[in-house]
């Protein structure tokens, strides 16, 4: 099992909340990257950042941020929660040092209901 | 048009029994292909890595088979168990940062 925790599992939260999910890691790796996976459908990059204070958007249009302020820590926060934003969202990391052949360890996601 | 195909979408079998997943790819420049086994309520995890040169990898009742040619990958479980239920999901980098995912193939083994 990849040492990569993502909090809270579950989420039900009304429209307009402010929502922030997190994500650690214990392995050192420099590469994290959160996903949104929504059922039958490919996982999409929202976010990503390869080390202290690097932070890039992905391919996913998102109202979402991140901030990497620390090498194993890795939040998402959603500054007005809508309906739109319901879905599972998968963290993870990846070494830099094994390059291009190295996997990417994921958290068990959080699934995230906005009602 | 995703670049990342897999088929069949869902597959059912028994247990005991073999199976063969499939993913066709377009991406280019190819750097890799790797499948990923994730099951219900958890998030993926690495099953093989396959590069350019190699053709077939193991990795116990795992096979997996890559033809650069055709741009096909296969994921053959050999005498499936209960446990292989799961969604295995294909997929491919593009030079050194890009990752392209399939939607995955949902196998369910009964008994």
């Amino acid at each position: 099992e990849a040492d990569i925790y993502q909090t809270p599992r579950y989420l039900v939260i009304g429209t307009g909340k402010k929502i922030t999910l997190e994500c650690s890691q214990t392995m050192g790796h420099d590469k994290m990257y959160w996903y949104q996976q929504d059922p039958g459908m490919e996982l999409h990059l929202i976010h990503y950042s390869y080390g202290v204070n690097s932070t890039e958007k992905g391919d996913l249009s998102s109202e979402s941020t991140v901030s990497r302020i620390r090498t194993e820590h890795f939040p998402l926060t959603l500054e007005s929660a809508r309906p739109s934003h319901t879905s599972q969202y998968l963290c993870a990391s990846r070494s830099f040092e094994q390059g291009a052949n190295s996997p990417l360890h994921f958290g068990n996601g959080t699934r995230l209901t906005v009602t | 048009k995703n670049q990342v195909e897999q088929s069949p979408q869902s597959l059912i079998i028994l247990e005991g029994k073999n199976c063969t997943l499939q993913c066709n790819y377009t991406v280019s420049p190819f750097s890799n292909l790797r499948w990923y086994k994730q099951d219900t309520g958890r998030g993926p995890v690495s099953l093989t890595i396959m590069t350019f040169s190699e053709n077939t990898k193991s990795n116990g009742r795992y096979t997996a088979t890559l033809d650069a040619d055709t741009k096909q990958s296969s994921l053959h479980i050999t005498a499936s168990q209960l446990s292989d239920s799961a969604s295995y999901i294909c997929v491919v980098r593009k030079g050194a940062n890009n990752l392209f995912f399939g939607t995955g193939t949902r196998l369910t083994v009964i008994p």
